[in-house]
């Protein structure tokens, strides 16, 4: 049981926009600890996607972007391409585990 | 380019011990935080630890699932992180990342290594 809250699986069609949703608590996310997200291919290590909440590394596209409110942080993907098929992380700090804190991840379909 | 490296995962039986390193490159390796993250084929990933520059007295931390069978160390000459695992069990079977910490925000993971696979099995 992870200590972030991802839904296993999303879905959408080419063009259209889909979120993932990262739900933590009042030790981690809800602390005021920031947010990234990873994306992930398969056989492949784990890439920043998004860090601090809202920024995007260079050479990632702009359709992918970041918010965090309260307990909760979201991955947002416009324009869906074919290629954004993977697995995406969410990712914090705990401060009653003293320790960084992964969600489940959820995997990305494109239809 | 910043590059990370694994190497010396494999096979081991339950109840052994297995050193990984973690060889960096195109960044000032002394003045990085590394932290090792682990993936169980199929599960998510699991932060393991860390350690700090010498700068910050190279300071350790661990997930406390690991109750101290893990180890991290690092040599600043050989710009290399190592992980010693004992008491190696069935669980611990997964694949190994070394990542290169960034201390902006609140801390997060932006280069990681391509891995390398540890399994626990007799």
């Amino acid at each position: 049981q992870s200590v972030l809250t991802q839904p296993p699986s999303v879905s959408g069609a080419p063009g259209q926009r889909v979120t993932i949703s990262c739900t933590g608590g009042s030790s981690n996310i809800g602390a005021r600890y920031d947010v990234h997200w990873y994306q992930q291919f398969p056989g492949t290590a784990p890439k920043l996607l998004i860090y601090g909440n809202t920024n995007r590394p260079s050479g990632v596209p702009d359709r992918f972007s970041g918010s965090k409110s309260g307990t909760s942080a979201s991955l947002a993907i416009t324009g869906l391409q074919a290629e954004d098929e993977a697995d995406y992380y969410c990712q914090s700090y705990d401060s009653s585990l003293t320790a960084w804190v992964f969600g489940g991840g959820t995997k990305l379909t494109v239809l | 380019e910043v590059q990370l490296v694994e190497s010396g995962g494999g096979l081991v039986q339950p109840g052994g011990s297995l050193k990984l390193s973690c060889a960096a490159s195109g960044f000032i390796f002394s003045g990085s935080g590394i932290h090792w993250v682990r993936q169980a084929s199929g599960i998510g990933l699991e932060w393991v630890g860390r350690i700090r520059s010498r700068a910050n007295s190279y300071a350790t931390a661990y997930a406390a699932s690991l109750k101290g069978r893990f180890t991290i160390s690092r040599d600043d000459s050989k710009n290399t992180a190592y992980l010693q695992m004992n008491g190696l069990k069935t669980e611990d079977t997964a694949v190994y990342y070394c990542t290169r910490f960034n201390y902006d925000s609140t801390g997060y993971f932006d280069f990681w290594g391509q891995g390398t696979l540890v399994t626990v099995s007799s």
